[in-house]
């Protein structure tokens, strides 16, 4: 089974529509993100989280929240989805401390109409 | 502040051929340096990451990459490219300290010619 795991992989919805993606990880770490990815721009951070009490904005966090709901689970959420908000959204999670590696699930792939 | 530049966004080579990919960084304090790969319909995967320790890095299915800090440079190279090399190349940096965020660059996407 893969360590980290996203849920839906993939959805359309419409504009104005709330919506929730999940992330879900069995290597125990405790830091967890959420990335955005568009052709052409990379990976650009939305959320991150360092432990279940811990939250924090990204470069691009506007639009979007999160939960932390326990150390193997932290979802994003597009409260009022819009169409500039199409794209491929990773998770990501890293051991404490360090410069640990990042290990990402598969993605969801989110079409807003 | 740290930023990551990846010059070309998109690089053909043949199979059999060196496959050079470029990227430079902007980082205030010594820098942590990574390669990721991303093959189609995946997520990313890490190739090889620097943490000052050698600046030769070796890292999975025959890629490496060199720091040279005079050159704030981080290029990754494969001496031979195969056709399973094809996907999706980002650099990234990380400045160290307790906020562990990696900074990424845009992305450089590999195509193999047979």
């Amino acid at each position: 089974d893969a360590d980290v795991t996203q849920t839906p992989r993939n959805r359309i919805t419409k504009t104005g529509k709330r919506i929730m993606l999940e992330c879900s990880q069995t290597k125990g770490h405790d830091r967890m993100y959420w990335y955005r990815q568009d052709p052409g721009l990379g990976l650009r951070l939305i959320y991150y989280s360092f432990d279940v009490k811990d939250i924090n904005k990204g470069e691009i966090s506007d639009g979007y929240s999160v939960s932390r709901q326990a150390q193997a689970k932290f979802s994003l959420s597009l409260e009022s989805a819009i169409p500039n908000q199409t794209a491929l959204y990773f998770c990501a999670t890293s051991a404490t401390g360090g410069v640990d590696t990042q290990y990402f699930g598969p993605g969801t792939r989110l079409t807003v109409l | 502040a740290q930023s990551v530049t990846q010059l070309g966004s998109h690089v053909s080579v043949s199979e059999g051929a060196l496959v050079l990919l470029r990227c430079n960084y902007s980082s205030s304090v010594p820098p942590y340096l990574f390669w990721y790969v991303q093959y189609p319909n995946q997520g990313l995967q890490l190739l090889l990451k620097y943490t000052s320790a050698a600046t030769l890095v070796k890292g999975i299915n025959g890629f490496e990459a060199e720091f040279k800090k005079s050159e704030t440079s981080f290029h990754l190279t494969k001496p031979s490219a195969h056709m399973s090399d094809a996907a999706e190349y980002f650099c990234a940096v990380h400045s160290g300290g307790s906020n562990y965020k990696l900074t990424f660059g845009k992305g450089t996407l590999l195509t193999v010619n047979p």
